[in-house]
């Protein structure tokens, strides 16, 4: 059973625009969530987070909102950029004793100049 | 140093073999990992290693064993692979448990078992 879904395999924005990438979970115990970039053949990028008692984070053209009464959140790009392509990823951690990184399954985004 | 050291890069090896992946951070960082990634799916945790001590194994086959010999050092020795254990094989690192400041990934080993 998913924890961490990402329903939307990938996502096509021009260049300029706001991309949105989507994450839902259903562990309500989670209280740290993560987004991280991926390009082909290099370990995945820590980008931002955000903690489960927050519902937005912001780090330059980078936000992350959390909406815990639907086990959603997303992440903002704005404006996008072509460098910005890439597979982002959706992680959550239990925290404590688990330490244990929970990823979705990503999401591919192209951002077309 | 902000970098988690992953070698080899690459690792084609048969299955009576024995090889072992290394990783290695001078972050300071106290909580190491390990990670399987198949194509086109996310990463999947294998081992986790807590001020040098095996805290999780996510039922791991024994063909794979992990070994931290210090703070700064993790391995994964090989032995016995079958096919299927082709992947990228990751290695992270983390200051906290919570994962608040995101854990640090190296660049992955690409194993590939003929």
């Amino acid at each position: 059973d998913q924890q961490v879904k990402q329903n939307s395999p990938s996502l096509s924005v021009q260049e300029g625009r706001i991309s949105i990438l989507n994450c839902d979970y259903t562990n309500s115990m989670f209280d740290y969530f993560l987004w991280y970039k991926k390009y082909p053949a290099e370990g995945p990028t820590f980008l931002i987070s955000i903690s489960s008692i927050k519902d937005k984070n912001e780090d330059g053209r980078f936000t992350v909102f959390l909406n815990k009464s639907a086990k959603h959140l997303s992440l903002h790009i704005v404006p996008s950029q072509p460098g910005d392509s890439a597979v982002y990823f959706c992680a959550a951690t239990l925290g404590g004793s688990q330490g244990n990184l929970i990823f979705g399954k990503g999401t591919k985004l192209s951002v077309k100049p | 140093d902000t970098e988690v050291t992953q070698t080899p890069k690459h690792l084609v090896m048969g299955m009576t073999n024995k090889k072992s992946l290394k990783c290695e951070q001078h972050m300071g960082h106290r909580a190491m990992y390990w990670y399987k990634q198949k194509a086109k799916k996310p990463p999947e945790l294998m081992f986790v290693y807590s001020y040098e001590k095996l805290s999780i194994n996510e039922s791991v086959p024994s063909r794979f064993s992990p070994e931290c010999p210090n703070s700064s050092l993790l391995n994964l020795h090989l032995h016995a692979l079958q096919p299927e254990d082709s992947a990228l094989y990751l290695c992270a690192s983390s200051q906290s448990w919570s994962g608040v400041y995101g854990y640090t990934f190296g660049s992955g080993t690409r194993l590939t078992v003929v």
